[in-house]
């Protein structure tokens, strides 16, 4: 298994409240990534970070900012938390095109289930 | 209108049937393809990839692409109880930034 640990694994907070996840691993892979998957709708890419202090955004980034001091960590912060962040947030990491690299694969964390009352 | 659209199912057959999964997509920049599979509360993994129209097998499990139509499919023969699960098809859109694009996700019951 790929080495990525997402933290908190569970989080009830309620609206209003800032909320910080937290992504980390251990393969030094170059792309970090933060998603949301919601009945529906499947997966939806937040943002996204391509190196150290270097994030994009998403398709939905609204409401949420990220930010990478290391390699191997990337934070997704909920500002002020609202009914509509209720999900499951996965982190995931992948590696640029390259030999032995298999372009588009993502390694995927265990996800963190947020919910906001 | 969504890039990639899937039917979420969700779909329940009996153990040994053919599954047949399927998506379209609308962007002809789309240039990989991939089927992951998600169990129940974790974290989705890949299954098969491709990057060319055509059949690619993978034990029982085959993955088409049909560029001309923007179609792809998932199909799983002999099918077990263990393949229960959430099959996501994705697509690789090489414009600047690789992005890939999840289409809703498909629920498959494999009953014994």
């Amino acid at each position: 298994d790929a080495g990525i640990t997402q933290s908190p694994r569970h989080k009830v907070t309620e609206t209003g409240t800032p909320v910080t996840l937290r992504c980390h691993q251990t393969e030094n892979h170059r792309y970090m990534y933060w998603y949301r998957q919601d009945p529906g709708h499947g997966l939806r890419l937040i943002h996204y970070s391509y190196g150290v202090k270097d994030t994009d955004k998403g398709e939905v980034s609204d409401g949420y900012s990220v930010s990478r001091s290391k390699t191997e960590d990337f934070l997704l912060t909920l500002e002020s938390a609202t009914s509509s962040q209720t999900s499951v947030y996965f982190c995931a990491i992948s590696e640029p095109e390259g030999a032995g690299v298999l372009t588009g694969e993502l390694f995927f964390g265990e996800g963190s289930r947020l919910t906001v009352l | 209108q969504k890039e990639v659209e899937q039917d979420p199912g969700p779909l329940s057959v009996p153990e040994g049937a053919i599954v047949s999964l399927n998506c379209t997509y609308s962007n002809s920049a789309f240039q990989y393809f991939m089927w992951y599979r998600q169990y129940s509360r974790k974290g989705p993994e890949l299954l098969m990839y491709t990057y060319s129209s055509g059949n690619k097998e993978d034990g029982r499990f085959t993955a088409q692409v049909d560029k001309s139509s923007k179609y792809i499919s998932l199909f799983i023969r002999d099918s077990q109880p263990s393949d229960s699960a959430t099959y996501l098809c994705a697509i690789l859109r090489i414009q600047g930034a690789q992005k890939l694009v999840f289409g809703q996700g498909t629920r498959l019951t494999i009953n014994p």
